[in-house]
């Protein structure tokens, strides 16, 4: 099975700060990753896909980067909605595996 | 629009069965792969199953294989995860999704406990 890491695990931010999250997958995945936003109770909602290209109604601060092994999430001026945990997901083989999280919270 | 609605979570006893259900509007079902994906506390999310278009062809995660069985009946748009031999790690709240996991539901808890 493909594993992925995701670092930070846990960041604190303030409103108007980038913030990047960092996705590293144990084999080559070309650009078949995909990032989901998640609030508690809440099912994923997916933000990127294809590394990224981003998913038509997601605000263009969202932004997605990397192929191969290494992947970025970036979000440019933060935004009180989202406040939230980021997984990654690949889906170049089965089982498609998700990243652990990282939950950007309010500095 | 599109919905996803899940059904058939509980409480249930290790080595019982349960059925969950999910049924789809807003989209042409027969169409579209279905996916089942589960979230724990402690493991997080994790991708259980999947079933072609037609239903002919499925896919499983090692950890339910040989124990649920996913199927979809596209005359009631509607998506089913069968899951025997329960184990209390299978408590988890269900999801079903979309075949590029653009659209989830709202989820079902399975909670497997004596």
């Amino acid at each position: 099975d493909i594993q992925l890491t995701q670092s930070p695990s846990f960041l604190s931010a303030s409103i108007g700060d980038t913030v990047t999250i960092a996705c590293r997958a144990s084999q080559d995945i070309s650009t078949i990753l995909a990032w989901y936003q998640q609030k508690p109770g809440k099912a994923p909602k997916l933000l990127i896909y294809a590394a990224s290209t981003l998913r038509d109604g997601v605000p263009s601060r969202f932004s997605g980067g990397g192929s191969g092994t290494e992947f970025t999430l970036t979000i440019n001026s933060l935004q009180p909605e989202d406040f939230a945990t980021y997984y990654c997901q690949q889906l170049d083989s089965f089982p498609f595996t998700f990243g652990p999280g990282a939950t950007v919270d309010v500095k | 629009e599109v919905q996803l609605l899940e059904s058939g979570g509980g409480l249930i006893q290790p080595g019982r069965s349960l059925r969950l259900s999910c049924a789809a509007s807003g989209f042409t079902f027969n169409n579209y792969v279905m996916n089942w994906v589960r979230q724990t506390p402690g493991k997080g999310l994790e991708w259980v199953s999947a079933i072609s278009e037609n239903g002919d062809t499925t896919y499983y995660n090692d950890s339910v294989k040989g124990r649920f069985t996913i199927s979809r009946d596209n005359s009631k748009n509607t998506v089913y995860l069968q899951m025997s031999s329960l184990r209390a790690e299978d408590t988890a709240t269900y999801f079903c999704a979309t075949r590029g996991f653009d659209y989830w539901g709202q989820g079902a808890l399975v909670i497997v406990s004596s």
